[in-house]
This record gives C-alpha cells, structure tokens and sequence, in this order.
C-alpha cells in the first residue's frame, strides 16, 4: 500500500523560505507525478506544482516565480521550496500522486502540514 | 479560461439524489476526477476518467461529462456524504493542474 509522509518546519516569518519534504513508501516512485497542493483556511484547493515522470517540473503560474519542486530518486522523496513567504501562504500543505500525467487522479496523499506564516 | 468553476453549495435531503456540476473549457479535453473532503480530513478521490470509483467508494457515486461541463451525481444521498466537493483536471495547456472551487454539500 502506497503511504505519503511529509515533513517540515509549520511556523514562518514573513520572508522566510517554506520547505517541505514528502517520503514515497510503499510503491514505486518513477513513472508518476508528484504534486503539492495547499488550502487556506476556509478555503479550497489550490495546485503549487508537479514534477513529472519525465523528470521536468511545472509550476502554478501565480507562485513560479518563487516556487522550486525538486525530487530525490534515491530516496523516493520530493520536495517544495517556497521563498518569501507572506501571511497569504498560510495555508495546510499536502503531498499527492497524479496517477495517470493526463486523467490522473490525485489517489495518494500525504496527511498535510499545516503552515503558518506570522512575524 | 483555464479554470474550473462549481456551484458554491447545494443541499439535498437524505436518500435523494445531487448532482455537482464543473465547468470549463479544459473539459472538452480533459477528464474530469472528482474528491471528496470532509473537515480536518486530506481530499480523497471519489471518481475519475470516464466513470471509475476508486476501490471502496460506493457505487452511488457516479459521473458524467458534456461538452466544457462533468458532473458528479450522489443517487440516494447518506448523511455521511456531507462534505466540500472538488473537481480537478489538466488545464487546456496540458501543462498544468487545476481544481474547481469546490461545492459544500449539506445533507438535510
């Protein structure tokens, strides 16, 4: 069974770098895409960005300027980096698995951090 | 517009039957997946591609696309299928991800 594990700091200061860290067990990792998706609260889903079964990345355009999603084969983890940060991206962070590059679904996701951006 | 726009709520009575619309024009192309959110709890998957529920989902849950619009329909609606609602697919670029803004259904 497929298990998403994700990890990182939840409280920011403004300007500050969000980096999160999600760990694949369970399954393979090549040949899917890896999202992070975040949801502000009291509101609803937003898709941050993917890397690709072909090793590329593609990024929301609101965030590309200051989003970086990479991945570690060797470990079966990807990860997210968020720089200057704002109380706007405060907002419960989850990892997922986009099964299929086309139709997907998301069927795998992480259990979320929570992360708050405050001075 | 490479979004997805959904009815903010609908209500339906217990046992009856909803249906939540999605549109956009990424549907055209695109399958529509469909999760299912309940408070404090991460998405899960209810529906994708044509009409495939995912292993365990009850088979009340099914769907449709037409033209720019996917529907998900909850024939004789249980208590427990009071949640947020989102649609999901690759916008029309096929580079990207995208979410409809989500559908609170209350079951009265």
């Amino acid at each position: 069974q497929v298990r998403l594990q994700q990890w990182g700091a939840g409280v920011l200061k403004p300007s500050e770098t969000l980096s999160l860290t999600c760990a694949v067990y369970g399954g393979s990792f090549s040949g899917y895409q890896w999202s992070w998706v975040r949801q502000p609260p009291g509101k609803g889903l937003e898709w941050i960005g993917e890397v690709n079964q072909s090793g590329g990345a593609n990024y929301n355009p609101s965030l590309k300027s200051r989003v970086t999603i990479s991945e570690d084969t060797s470990k079966n983890q990807f990860s997210l980096k968020l720089t200057s940060v704002t109380a706007a991206d405060t907002a419960v962070y989850y990892c997922a698995r986009f099964y299929d590059y086309w139709s997907g679904p998301f069927d795998y996701w992480g259990q979320g951090t929570p992360v708050t951006v405050s001075s | 517009s490479s979004g997805l726009t959904q009815d903010p709520a609908v209500t339906v009575a217990l046992g009856q039957t909803v249906r939540i619309t999605c549109q956009g024009d990424s549907l055209r192309r695109y399958h529509a997946s469909w999760y299912q959110q309940k408070p404090g709890q991460a998405p899960i998957c209810v529906l994708h591609g044509e009409n495939h529920r995912p292993s365990g989902i009850p088979a009340r849950f099914s769907g449709s696309k037409s033209g720019n619009t996917a529907s998900l329909t909850i024939t004789a609606t249980q208590a427990e299928d009071e949640a947020d609602y989102y649609c999901n697919s690759r916008d029309s670029s096929g580079f990207l991800l995208v979410f409809g803004s989500g559908t609170k259904v209350t079951v009265l």
